[in-house]
């Protein structure tokens, strides 16, 4: 079983619509969680960090619900520029870190 | 540029042949991690070094992968005898350590072609 599983997509949404991903992990130790954000060829930047309180940023909203093993992106008034690929990144015990295979967003004029 | 860097950003080579990329973190990230990422999928860990000890190494790095970090700074990720499997982009990142959301930031990657 894979450490982090995520719906690959595509989500093709209108500008303004709000959307939503989800992921799930695997292990139960997980102990920090993130979505990155990956544009077409280029490197992956960190979206925001998750907190078990739920977090937001701006039109960003992050949850993550520990008994469930669940983590979700819901972003409102989508913008073209959010066009890209959405990681969803869990840290277990060490360093490294868990990626899933990317939720691919393209947000349509 | 004070960002991560690598080079060379692209590398063709015929399978059976050794490649080495290096990496060149942020200059006061003490921790360094490579990944490898194929079409479609996250990126995958490779290893990772604090300063210049390699602390951990994923069982995705076969024999064939060794990298270092002589001197704690750059890093060289060397591929002998590639394989065409081999080919994916591979991602370098650094992080200051000490903290326990320490965000690690990437690189813009090698894109490896073994024919």
């Amino acid at each position: 079983r894979k450490e982090v599983e995520q719906d690959p997509g595509p989500f093709n949404v209108p500008e303004g619509a709000t959307v939503a991903f989800n992921c799930t992990y695997s292990n139960s130790a997980s102990q920090s969680f993130f979505w990155y954000r990956q544009d077409c060829r280029k490197e992956p930047k960190l979206l925001m960090s998750v907190y078990s309180s739920g977090n937001e940023d701006g039109r960003f909203t992050a949850q993550l619900n520990r008994a469930s093993q669940y983590i979700s992106l819901l972003i409102r008034d989508s913008k073209l520029s959010d066009s890209a690929t959405y990681l969803c990144v869990v840290k277990t015990g060490a360093n490294n870190l868990f990626f899933g295979t990317g939720t691919r967003l393209t947000v349509i004029p | 540029d004070t960002g991560v860097s690598q080079d060379p950003r692209h590398k063709i080579t015929k399978r059976g042949q050794n490649v080495t990329f290096r990496c060149d973190p942020i200059s006061e990230h003490n921790r360094l991690y490579w990944y490898r990422q194929t079409l479609g999928q996250g990126p995958e860990f490779l290893t990772y070094f604090q300063n210049e000890a390699q602390l951990e190494k994923s069982r995705l790095l076969s024999d064939r992968f060794s990298a270092e970090r002589p001197k704690g700074s750059f890093s060289t990720l060397e591929i002998q005898r590639t394989e065409q499997g081999d080919s994916a982009m591979y991602l370098c990142a650094s992080s200051l350590g000490g903290s326990w959301n320490n965000e690690q930031f990437f690189g813009p990657g090698t894109r490896l072609t073994v024919l």
